[in-house]
């Protein structure tokens, strides 16, 4: 399977900490995606970034992408409760025309 | 309202009997795709399609069906369920293959007994 991995599988922070998890894959890719999804919703498209990127911010995101090592990281910074989640990476990879999702990580934030 | 829409949420059947879950974009989306989600396992693609009438395998297409005769709608078929489809669904569409940020429907809980 060329489905991704995230870890931690599970995190559990402080609001107003720091929240990290990790996403490695096993193809070369066009780009990667991190989605986050409430218990048991939709999935919501967080932020995209192309295989020629290696940092990418959107307000409190920061998500970094390293292809020599297949892996990509997502920060999430002054967490909230609302953060509350779990977050998936998402890997197109450049040949073929499916979309790989990984296990997922679940956050909780402790108010 | 910009959404994708899927029916029903809830669903629970016996198996061996034939079921449809639809599934409505109304973006003008090229690419639909659905997904079931497992416990551990994350979203696994059962099938996808490119435009109407290009429909393709994903990674877990066994037991399902899907067709794409209008761009807007493209519907799952399990012709004869079993346990092991027990699951949560997702449709996706995206505007184009690539990029190919994707747009989710509130998913589709379905038991089969």
């Amino acid at each position: 399977s060329q489905q991704g991995e995230e870890d931690p599988q599970a995190l559990s922070i402080q609001e107003g900490e720091n929240a990290t998890m990790n996403c490695s894959y096993k193809t070369s890719i066009n780009n990667l995606q991190w989605y986050r999804q409430n218990s048991g919703r939709g999935l919501v498209h967080l932020i995209l970034i192309r295989s020629n990127e290696r940092e990418k911010h959107s307000g409190r995101l920061r998500v970094t992408l390293d292809t020599s090592k297949k892996s990509s990281s997502l920060l999430i910074t002054a967490s909230r409760a609302a953060d509350t989640a779990s977050y998936f990476c998402a890997t197109d990879p450049n040949t073929g025309n499916q979309f790989y999702f990984g296990t997922g990580t679940s956050l909780t934030v402790i108010p | 309202e910009a959404q994708v829409t899927q029916n029903p949420r809830y669903l629970i059947t016996v198996t061996g009997k034939k079921l449809t879950v639809t599934c409505s974009q109304n973006m003008n989306h090229e690419y639909m795709s659905w997904y079931r989600q497992d416990p551990g396992l994350g979203l696994r693609q059962i099938y996808y399609s490119m435009n109407v009438e290009v429909t393709d395998k994903g990674d877990v297409p066994e037991g399902y069906k899907v067709s794409r005769k209008e761009k807007r709608n493209f519907p799952l078929i399990l012709e004869s369920p079993s346990p092991n489809q027990t699951s949560l669904y997702f449709c996706a569409s995206s505007p184009t293959r690539r990029p190919n940020e994707q747009f989710f429907g509130p998913g589709t809980r379905l038991t089969v007994l």
